[in-house]
């Protein structure tokens, strides 16, 4: 099964900054990769999908990039709303694997 | 408007049974892939099962295997999530998401196992 590791696990940061999260599959997923943000008590909300299109309704200052192994998403400008935990996804395979996820906290 | 709504959630004892359920609206379910993802209190989320729009193609979590069942009924634009044998590991809320992708979510349904 394709493992996906995600990093760093819980950053601070402050409004306005620039943040980079990223995700590493064991093996190739072609770029079959999407990102989620949760709020606490709330369903996940697709953010990118197929590794860098941005969802509809999405903010510009999110985006994805990689291909292969190796994603990011990124950031820029960091809004207060932005607060929340982030999990890659990779569905390219026949079992699903999300990351362990990235809590986003206040600086 | 695109909708998902799950009910069945509760409380049951280890070694029961629950059969999850998922409502679709505002969208073409029969020609959809659908997903069951959980969630256990304060934990990640975890990939639960997989079906293909018309059911023919079906996959699972090696955690759930053998105990779990994943059906739809495309003419009642409904998705369930049939749970046997029930652990305390599966205690989690339960969401229902769209295709491969998961493009929409639920707003999930809390199963408790405990006796």
């Amino acid at each position: 099964d394709i493992q996906m590791t995600q990093s760093p696990s819980s950053l601070s940061a402050s409004v306005g900054d620039r943040v980079t999260i990223t995700c590493r599959a064991s093996q190739g997923i072609r770029n079959d990769l999407a990102w989620y943000q949760q709020k606490p008590g709330k369903a996940p909300k697709r953010l990118i999908y197929a590794a860098s299109s941005l969802q509809s309704g999405v903010p510009s200052r999110f985006s994805g990039g990689g291909s292969g192994t190796e994603f990011t998403l990124t950031i820029t400008s960091l809004q207060p709303e932005d607060f929340a935990t982030y999990y890659c996804l990779q569905y390219n395979s026949y079992t699903w694997a999300f990351g362990q996820g990235t809590k986003v906290e206040i600086k | 408007e695109v909708q998902l709504v799950e009910s069945g959630g509760g409380l049951v004892q280890p070694g029961g049974s629950l059969r999850l359920s998922c409502a679709a609206s505002g969208f073409t379910f029969s020609v959809y892939s659908m997903n069951w993802v959980r969630q256990a209190p304060g934990k990640g989320l975890e990939w639960v099962s997989y079906i293909y729009s018309g059911g023919s193609t079906i996959y699972y979590a090696d955690s759930v295997k053998g105990r779990f069942t994943i059906s739809r009924d495309n003419a009642k634009n409904s998705l369930y999530l049939q749970m046997n044998s029930l652990r305390a590991e599966d205690t989690a809320v339960y969401y229902c998401a769209r295709e491969g992708a998961l493009s929409v979510w639920g707003q999930g349904t809390m199963v408790t196992v405990s006796s």
